[in-house]
């Protein structure tokens, strides 16, 4: 079935280096995605999200950027924090009230 | 705004009992409520979608029996797992729907119910 995926389960950055997490998606209809951050013990935040009609989308620190012809979504972090280690997840929503995650990617951050 | 509760944060319940969790929707009113299920080191499954005065909408594999799910009002939603046995150990984890202005729907987590069956 269809199914939104990550590449890497793990990533492991510097501080204050930038972060690149990245997602593949394989429903060519979904035309919302969203990435949350999951702390250890809490429930999803969201992040940034992005539609389909975009192909970047800025926030703080945080850039989503979304390549439709290969089904592709990375976030970037930008001046990587020790408080950004997290689980990061991706989701995608094809305006159907339904939402379905990726498996997600850990992100830790050394000092 | 757009905070979502849940309670309890955590429980311990004997294999047999059920246990019940609510979800709130604090500060909007919300007509659907989704429940996830979270096992350690994995992403959230959902268990279901629960639209305000109507039966839950249970996904493949989701005992409707064993969770049992109730959404009285537009602002909260409860989840019973009834007869727990161990393997139902797990964190749940609600989110609230809201239609927003631009024309999609977000989704706002509560922090979790850390479940443990002994």
């Amino acid at each position: 079935g269809e199914s939104v995926g990550l590449h890497l389960p793990t990533l492991s950055v510097q501080e204050g280096d930038n972060s690149i997490i990245n997602c593949a998606y394989s429903n060519s209809a979904s035309d919302y995605f969203i990435w949350y951050k999951q702390e250890s013990g809490k429930g999803p935040q969201f992040i940034i999200d992005i539609r389909s009609n975009m192909d970047k989308r800025q926030g703080q620190r945080v850039t989503v950027l979304l390549n439709k012809t290969v089904k592709h979504l990375s976030l970037q972090i930008a001046a990587t924090q020790p408080g950004d280690s997290a689980v990061y997840f991706c989701a995608e929503n094809n305006n159907n009230n339904d939402m379905r995650f990726g498996a997600g990617t850990r992100l830790t951050v050394k000092p | 705004g757009a905070v979502v509760s849940q309670h309890p944060s955590w429980v311990i319940c004997k294999s047999g009992t059920s246990v019940k969790i609510e979800c709130r929707s604090l500060d909007f009113q919300a007509t659907t409520m989704f429940w996830y299920r979270q096992f350690p080191k994995q992403s959230l499954m959902l268990m279901a979608t629960s639209n305000e005065g109507s039966k839950a909408t249970y996904e493949q594999g989701v005992e409707k029996d064993k969770f049992l799910i109730n959404h009285a009002s537009l602002t909260l939603s409860t989840l019973t797992v009834t007869s727990a046995h161990p393997e139902d150990s797990s964190f749940y984890i609600c989110s609230a729907s809201l239609h927003a202005n631009r024309g999609y729907y977000e989704q706002y987590f509560g922090p979790g119910t850390r479940l443990t069956v002994t």
